[in-house]
């Protein structure tokens, strides 16, 4: 059963135009979510993250928006860079519950020069 | 301040065999935990260990086992080494446990042989 999903297992995006990654989850006990990007032969590195009393967070190039009525959660980059081509995990978590972090499969974000 | 280091990077091993896995934390950083990552199925919990008491535990065979010590730093061990066992395996670290974001090491792929 897996509880964070990302559906799509790859995206290309051309350099300067938007890349909007997405994540949807079932457990509505999840209220902490976060992105992680990892490149080939490193460990992933933690990118933004949102909690569930907001809507939509904020980070340089990077936003994320949250549809807690959807479950349902997007990562934004503006503009889109070749640096930015890796592997994007949404994950999720309970607040305070001190349980792990339940990762997605990952999103394969290319950006073409 | 000096990251997650897990060592070794690389290991190859051939079926039937055991093998050890180190991490070292963040400093300061009491809680560990493991995960598997192999493609196409993101990153999988293992163990979290939490002031040398294994706090929670993924759905894999008892073949997993860790430990943490008095410093924080953690093994995990498997034994019986199956084809199926090669991945990335990723040591993550965070100040008290999860639901924040945790700091992860590089790695260390192992591949059965």
């Amino acid at each position: 059963d897996q509880q964070v999903k990302q559906n799509s297992p790859s995206l290309s995006v051309q350099e300067g135009r938007i890349s909007i990654l997405n994540c949807d989850y079932t457990n509505s006990m999840f209220d902490y979510f976060l992105w992680y990007k990892k490149y080939p032969a490193e460990g992933p590195t933690f990118l933004i993250s949102i909690s569930s009393i907001k809507d939509k967070n904020e980070d340089g190039r990077f936003t994320v928006f949250l549809n807690k009525s959807a479950k349902h959660l997007s990562l934004h980059i503006v503009p889109s860079q070749p640096g930015d081509s890796a592997v994007y995990f949404c994950a999720a978590s309970v607040l305070g519950g001190n349980t792990p972090l339940v990762f997605g499969k990952g999103t394969r974000l290319s950006v073409i020069a | 301040k000096a990251g997650v280091t897990q060592t070794p990077r690389y290991l190859i091993k051939t079926r039937g065999q055991q093998v050890t896995l180190s991490c070292s934390p963040i400093s300061g950083h009491r809680s560990v935990s493991w995960y598997q990552q192999t493609p196409g199925q993101g990153l999988q919990f293992l163990f979290e260990y939490f002031s040398e008491t294994q706090r929670n535990k993924g759905n894999f065979p008892g073949r997993f086992s860790g430990r943490q010590f008095s410093n924080s730093r953690s093994e995990m061990n498997v034994s019986t080494l199956e084809l199926g066992d090669s991945a990335l395996y990723l040591c993550a670290s965070s100040i008290q446990g999860f639901s924040t974001e945790a700091f992860f090491g590089q790695g260390t792929r192992l591949t059965v042989v």
